[in-house]
């Protein structure tokens, strides 16, 4: 059954180190996304990606890569460059502009200690 | 620059009444809604959604309804049950572009 895979669910960094994480889908969408939810912020766009080996920056994406090797998958890597990484990162894909909605992965909680 | 607005971040509703939430936008280039459910630690689930050339969509207790002229949109919930109580995200988005705008959300509770 299709959908979008977030992991991990939780993850604890030190304050330096870069952290991966990972978005799979199997829904065969064109289109993947990051967003990152803070308290009181709503969703922010960090990243987007149309096709195969295409991203383009979102609004927030200083401090943050990502790359899209196959079209399944949309890994986002936290760098130690982004000033206040503790959040909830979402990922999210679609077909393509005016095809509907997004949909959601559950979600990965990033703390950094 | 907020350009997709919900300006109240919390609402309380006896279940089986009402439940109205407000979102508000600035880019008269929208034209495409959305309204997504989210509980704590997950991800958002899509609810219903509207393009601009209507204004009323329903499916079930759920209907959404868009002002342009206000540039304005709610989602009406009836009758509302405690499983409702979540928070609400609204998004925006402009025909042949990527990017979803959401907004910021409102916490509904419904009271048993």
């Amino acid at each position: 059954d299709g959908g979008i895979t977030q992991s991990p669910k939780y993850l604890f960094r030190k304050e330096g180190q870069n952290v991966t994480l990972s978005c799979e889908q199997n829904l065969n969408h064109d289109a993947m996304y990051w967003y990152r939810q803070d308290p009181g912020q709503g969703l922010r766009l960090i990243y987007y990606s149309q096709i195969v080996n295409d991203f383009q920056k979102g609004d927030i994406a200083e401090g943050y890569s990502v790359s899209r090797e196959k079209k399944e998958s949309f890994p986002l890597t936290v760098t130690s460059a982004q000033k206040n990484p503790t959040a909830f990162y979402l990922c999210a894909s679609n077909l393509g502009p005016d095809t509907g909605e997004l949909f959601f992965g559950e979600g990965s909680r990033l703390t950094v200690l | 620059d907020q350009q997709v607005k919900q300006n109240s971040p919390s609402l309380s509703v006896q279940e089986g009444r009402i439940s109205i939430l407000n979102c508000d936008y600035t880019n008269s280039m929208f034209d495409y809604f959305l309204w997504y459910k989210k509980y704590p630690a997950e991800g958002p689930t899509f609810l219903i959604s509207i393009s601009s050339i209507k204004d009323k969509n329903e499916d079930g207790r759920f209907t959404v309804f868009l002002n342009k002229s206000a540039k304005h949109l709610s989602l009406h919930i009836v009758p509302s049950q405690p499983g409702d109580s979540a928070v609400y995200f609204c998004a925006a988005s402009a025909r042949g572009t990527y990017k979803y705008i959401f907004g910021t959300g409102t916490r509904l509770k419904v009271l048993a």
